[in-house]
């Protein structure tokens, strides 16, 4: 079975400060792993996906994450926040790519401050 | 990337009245489609699979007969909620795959809104 946690609930963040959210995953197969965004009332969007090529992988509006599987982790980072970063953002695991389920992680509600 | 539209995005109804929530992939043909549902700052739970011309498959604890999928054709599933009662308010997600898609990843909908008065 796969599973994943997300350290902290909440995290809040001065504008232009680094942001660190963190993602452990558990999984008996090589995963897939996944961050999404979402704001309110609104769907997912993708924000970057690793698929076992580059551990570090570079996505959308300056978030990059490394995937250390030593440390089972995937956590997602930015240099440098902005207030539009604030939103919820999932990390998921597969087995597979898009064909497969993803499982999800509760969430982390991303705050920045002015 | 690719677009799925979800409708309608909000809907209210009477307990007791069905409701349904299309999912249509715009601009590739989606052979699953996954549907999840979330609570109020809640994660996503993976409610069904489908894939297309085939039965849904439930995950555990989901009732089959109240919430119906249809995956008749590859650009289009709905979720039928039966019977609705007032628990079954909550934000419901659809995503899209395609295995043959280069990216392999699946595009999430909008979401929908439901309440049950």
């Amino acid at each position: 079975a796969q599973s994943v946690t997300q350290l902290g609930s909440h995290v809040s963040v001065s504008e232009g400060a680094l942001v660190l959210l963190r993602c452990n995953y558990s999984s008996s197969v090589p995963p897939y792993l996944f961050w999404y965004v979402q704001y309110p009332n609104q769907g997912l969007q993708l924000l970057l996906k690793y698929t076992s090529a580059a551990t570090l992988v570079k996505g959308i509006n300056g978030f990059e994450a490394e995937f250390k599987k030593s440390e089972t982790s995937f956590h997602l980072t930015k240099p440098s926040a902005h207030m539009s970063d604030a939103a919820e953002y999932f990390c998921a695991v597969s087995h597979g790519g898009g064909s497969e389920k993803l499982v999800f992680g509760k969430g982390t509600k991303l705050t920045v401050n002015p | 990337g690719a677009v799925v539209s979800q409708h309608p995005s909000w809907v209210i109804c009477k307990s007791g009245t069905s409701v349904k929530i299309e999912c249509r992939s715009l601009d590739f043909q989606a052979t699953t489609m996954f549907w999840y549902r979330q609570f109020p700052k809640q994660s996503l739970m993976l409610m069904a699979t489908s894939n297309e011309g085939s039965k849904a498959t439930y995950e555990q604890g989901v009732e089959k007969d109240k919430f119906l999928i249809n995956h008749a054709s590859l650009t289009l599933s709905t979720l039928t909620v039966t019977s609705a009662h007032p628990e079954d308010s909550s934000f419901y997600i659809c995503s899209a795959s395609s295995v043959d898609r280069v990216s392999n990843e699946a595009f999430f909908g909008q979401g929908t809104r439901l309440t049950v008065v």
